[in-house]
């Protein structure tokens, strides 16, 4: 059973530029979110989607994010006009339907962002 | 609104010594918690958690926490220290029934370090 996947694995980018990141669940797994981890310091919450549906946006910034998880394909995480603040590693979590499990997150190996 | 702290950002033990991670956590409403572990250039893995069923928790790779509501800790443990363990490791936790529900909130993390 294949884990969260995540590509790419490590992403340049000149400040500007608009960087994709994306992210396939786990099979079965219908929630997603995204943290973004800077150096040095633990994960923070950015973004929790379900299929078509944002949840729970509340820690990504105001300007510049954004993130889908369309009915087919991955989710996107989606950074426009990159800074050099926007440098860090972006993870991404899913968790399965139901109650039983729902709060288990399992993550994947993570996108390594630089902004040059 | 909820909060960890992870005492210690750098904790050194002896193979076969006892490992003890601290971690603290504020919640307005009855917490799971988790601990997670990160290798380098990894994702996290999930050790082990905490959903209100027993307070004793065992994990993975000989892992395990205590949940104390009078304390509010939940400290990891492992008897011997193994060369494998040595990776940061986050305690989150997650506040079910609060607006952020599903939203991970976790600690600023603990270096592990075994020595030989």
């Amino acid at each position: 059973n294949a884990g969260v996947m995540q590509n790419p694995r490590h992403l340049v980018r000149r400040r500007g530029q608009e960087a994709r990141l994306r992210c396939s669940p786990m099979k079965g797994h219908s929630h997603v979110y995204w943290y973004r981890q800077l150096p040095e310091e633990g994960l923070k919450f950015m973004v929790y989607l379900q299929k078509e549906n944002i949840i729970d946006e509340s820690g990504m910034p105001k300007e510049r994010f954004s993130a889908e998880f369309p009915k087919e394909g991955p989710s996107i995480l989606r950074i426009q006009q990159v800074v050099r603040g926007d440098s860090a590693a972006y993870f991404c979590a899913s968790s399965p339907p139901g109650s039983g499990r729902a709060f288990e997150q399992y993550f994947g190996p993570g996108t390594r962002l630089t902004v040059t | 609104a909820q909060s960890v702290t992870q005492l210690g950002s750098h904790v050194s033990v002896s193979e076969g010594a006892l490992v003890l991670l601290r971690c603290n956590y504020s919640s307005s409403v009855p917490p799971y918690l988790f601990w997670y572990v990160q290798y380098p250039n990894q994702g996290l893995q999930l050790l082990l958690k905490y959903t209100s069923a027993a307070t004793l928790v065992k994990g993975i790779n000989g892992f395990e926490a205590e949940f104390k509501k009078s304390e509010t800790s939940f400290h990891l443990t492992k008897p011997s220290a193994h060369m494998s363990d040595a990776a940061e490791y986050f305690c989150a936790v997650n506040a079910i029934s609060s607006g952020s529900a599903r939203q991970l909130t976790f600690g600023s993390g603990t270096q592990l370090t075994v020595l030989p």
